[in-house]
């Protein structure tokens, strides 16, 4: 059982050139995120999905889109990247509502991006 | 109304020292706190979580005490263990709607031997 994969799991881009993070679960969550996690700020919230073919903003979604075709992937897309784009990335899932455990978030490994 | 403020930023302690960690909130539909516990280079992990019908609840050596009236809560590491030199978040969330979680900006806690 595999979890939340996400790839790569650091990458540099150079200003305005453009790229998707990967994330892939194999657990049949239903409910989807990707958060970026900056020294002193903590998590926060860019995307989220409730299900495949339904996806919703967060706190911080300017400059990034998301898709959810599959119930297994979540991919995140940056669009004209920026150096303030630069960050940890984590993909993060939990099973819904109305199921045992289903408060809980498992994330990935996150994804490191740097923008230069 | 959103924030979960959380102190201290960082936290060292010796071994077998009680390190604790703090977390106030605003939103009174809250009813769901998480804590969030990440090692260097890994993705955060669920440590123990609490519900605000009680005061406390322990999970080995961690502990939540939630104190509803004054919308803190906080985690107690007993007998600290260089093992548990990692970063912290608390969390929380309500009832209604997609219950998102809302992170607190997390506290490094570095344990010495």
């Amino acid at each position: 059982n595999a979890g939340v994969t996400q790839t790569p799991k650091f990458r540099i881009l150079k200003i305005g050139q453009s790229m998707t993070l990967q994330c892939t679960q194999d657990m049949n969550h239903n409910y989807m995120y990707w958060y970026r996690q900056d020294p002193g700020m903590g998590l926060k919230l860019i995307y989220y999905s409730v299900g495949a073919g339904i996806t919703d903003k967060g706190e911080v979604p300017n400059g990034y889109n998301v898709s959810r075709s599959t119930t297994e992937d979540f991919p995140l897309r940056l669009e004209l990247a920026a150096p303030s784009q630069t960050s940890v990335y984590f993909c993060a899932s939990r099973p819904g509502t109305g199921i045992s455990g289903a408060n809980v978030l498992t994330f990935g490994a996150g994804s490191r991006l740097t923008v230069l | 109304q959103q924030q979960v403020k959380q102190s201290p930023q960082s936290l060292i302690v010796q071994k077998g020292g009680i390190p604790i960690i703090n977390c106030a909130y605003e939103n009174t539909a809250f009813d769901y706190f998480p804590w969030y516990q990440q090692f260097p280079g890994k993705g955060p992990a669920l440590l123990i979580a609490i519900r605000p019908d009680v005061s406390e609840k322990k999970e080995g050596r961690f502990t939540i005490s939630f104190n509803k009236s004054a919308k803190q809560f906080s985690l107690h590491i007993m007998d600290s263990q260089p093992g548990d030199s990692a970063t912290y978040f608390c969390a929380a969330s309500g009832n209604t709607g997609f219950q998102k979680l809302v992170f607190g900006t997390g506290t490094r806690l570095l344990v010495s031997p």
